[in-house]
């Protein structure tokens, strides 16, 4: 059964506009969420994290909300860049299994020129 | 530079054929794990290690054995190949740090005939 789900397969944007990209989980022993960003032909790349003990984490142009109440988080990136489309997988960890991370099945995000 | 290098990049066998994907990290970290990813199902745990000679099963462990002799390194084994272990196969790395996600490698993609 899928503890990490991201709904959405895929995903178009204009750039310069805001790309939102969603993932719900059904686990209330996740302690911290991690979006990853994946190229053809390269391994996922670690983008942003969150703990469970806050609801918004921001780094530059990407910004991760978590609503524990929920069991949602999503990513913002704001403004969109070409460069920015690739495969975007949400990932969580449980405290009681801190070794792994349970990921979505991702969602292919297009920035269009 | 800092990275988790996995070979070979592509692999086909035939059922049955023992093969071994390597996979080394210069970070010196602590944690090392296997992922595969399959269409639809997203990247699911194989096994990961704690540290030398500290392994554990993940999600997915069967078929499959690894081993942790030295800290930079984390093989892969199949010990008899199966068409169901056709996948893309990752291997990662991370810090002890909570919140710092793994590292991946490139991907080595199997094909079992």
């Amino acid at each position: 059964d899928q503890q990490v789900k991201q709904n959405s397969p895929s995903l178009s944007v204009q750039e310069g506009r805001i790309s939102i990209l969603n993932c719900d989980y059904t686990n209330s022993m996740f302690d911290y969420f991690l979006w990853y960003k994946k190229y053809p032909a390269e391994g996922p790349t670690f983008l942003i994290s969150i703990s469970s003990i806050k609801d918004k984490n921001e780094d530059g142009r990407f910004t991760v909300f978590l609503n524990k109440s929920a069991k949602h988080l999503s990513l913002h990136i704001v403004p969109s860049q070409p460069g920015d489309s690739a495969v975007y997988f949400c990932a969580a960890r449980s405290q009681t299994g801190a070794n792994n991370l349970f990921f979505g099945t991702g969602t292919r995000l297009t920035v269009i020129p | 530079e800092a990275q988790v290098t996995q070979n070979p990049r592509y692999l086909i066998t035939v059922t049955g054929k023992k093969l071994t994907v390597t996979c080394s990290q210069n970070m010196n970290h602590e944690y090392m794990s296997w992922y595969r990813q399959d269409p639809g199902l997203g990247l699911r745990q194989i096994y990961y290690s704690m540290n030398v000679e500290v392994t554990d099963k993940g999600d997915v462990p069967e078929g499959y054995k690894v081993s942790r002799k030295e800290k930079r390194n984390f093989p892969l084994i199949l010990e008899s190949p199966s068409p169901n272990q056709t996948s893309l196969y990752f291997c990662a790395s991370r810090t002890g740090l909570a919140n710092y996600g793994y590292t991946f490698g490139s991907g080595t993609r199997l094909t079992v005939v």
